[in-house]
C-alpha cells in the first residue's frame, strides 16, 4: 500500500526555522516525484514545488522560489520542506503528494502537516 | 500564471440528484486537468485526471469532460459521502488550483 506519512503539527515564532518531512512507503521512493502543496482558508490550494528523489531534480513555483527549500533523502525515503525564517503568513496546512511526473496530477497525498507561526 | 476559476462557489443538491461543477482556465491547458474531492480534516483525493480519466477506485458516477479552457465534473445520483469540496487543478504550466466548489446537501 502506497503511503505518505508527514511529520506532526508545529507551532513556531516568526523568524524561527523549520523542516517538515514526508516519508514514503509501499513503492520505490526514487521512481516518483514528491510535490508540496500549501492550503490556507484565504488562498486555497497552492502548488509550491516538486522534487525527484532519484536525482534530486527540484523545481519551484515562481511564487515560492527563494521562500522555501525542498529536499529529499532517498536513504530514508523522505522528502522535506524547509524554511529558514518563518513568517506569520506561512501559517497553513502543508501536504506532500506523489506524482508520476513533474507535470501531472497527484495520485497519493500525505495527511498534512499544520504549521502555525505566531508570536 | 494560469488562473483556474470554478463555479459555482456553492452548490446545493438533494441526495439522489445529479450535480455539474464547472472549471475554466485563463488560457488553454489542453486536457491537463485534474479534479479532487476534499472532506473536512482530510487531504484532497484524486478523482479525475487528463480531464476525463477516472482515478483508481473512483465510482463510475463521477465523470469529467472538456478540453482547452472549459471543463466539467459531473456527479450522477449523489450519495451522502459525495458532499464535500471539489477542486480542479491544471498541470500544463507549473500547477494551479481553482478556489473550490462546496457541494452541500439541499
Amino acid at each position: 500500500e502506497v503511503q505518505l506519512v508527514q511529520s506532526g503539527a508545529e507551532v513556531k515564532k516568526p523568524g524561527e526555522s523549520l523542516k517538515i518531512s514526508c516519508k514514503g512507503s509501499g513503492y520505490k521512493f526514487t521512481n516518483y516525484w514528491i510535490a508540496w502543496v500549501r492550503q490556507t482558508p484565504g488562498k486555497g490550494l497552492e502548488w509550491m514545488g516538486i522534487i525527484y528523489p532519484g536525482d534530486s531534480d527540484t523545481r519551484y513555483s515562481p511564487s515560492f522560489q527563494g521562500q522555501v527549500t525542498i529536499s529529499a533523502d532517498k536513504s530514508v525515503s523522505t522528502a522535506y520542506l524547509q524554511w529558514n525564517s518563518l513568517r506569520a503568513s506561512d501559517t497553513a496546512m502543508y501536504y506532500c503528494a506523489r506524482q508520476a511526473s513533474a507535470t501531472t496530477s497527484s495520485s497519493y497525498w500525505g495527511q498534512g502537516s499544520l504549521v502555525t507561526v505566531s508570536s | 500564471e494560469i488562473v483556474m476559476t470554478q463555479s459555482p462557489a456553492t452548490l446545493s443538491v438533494s441526495p439522489g440528484e445529479g450535480a455539474t461543477l464547472s472549471c475554466r482556465a485563463s488560457q488553454s491547458i489542453s486536457s491537463n486537468l485534474a479534479w479532487y474531492q476534499q472532506k473536512p480534516g482530510q487531504a484532497p483525493r484524486l478523482l479525475i485526471h487528463g480531464a476525463s480519466a477516472r482515478a483508481a477506485d473512483i465510482p463510475a458516477r463521477f465523470s469529467g469532460s472538456g478540453s482547452g479552457t472549459e471543463f466539467t465534473l459531473t456527479i450522477s445520483s449523489l450519495q451522502s459521502e459525495d458532499f464535500a469540496v471539489y477542486f480542479c487543478q491544471q498541470y500544463t504550466s507549473w500547477s494551479t488550483f481553482g478556489q473550490g466548489t462546496k457541494l452541500e446537501i439541499k
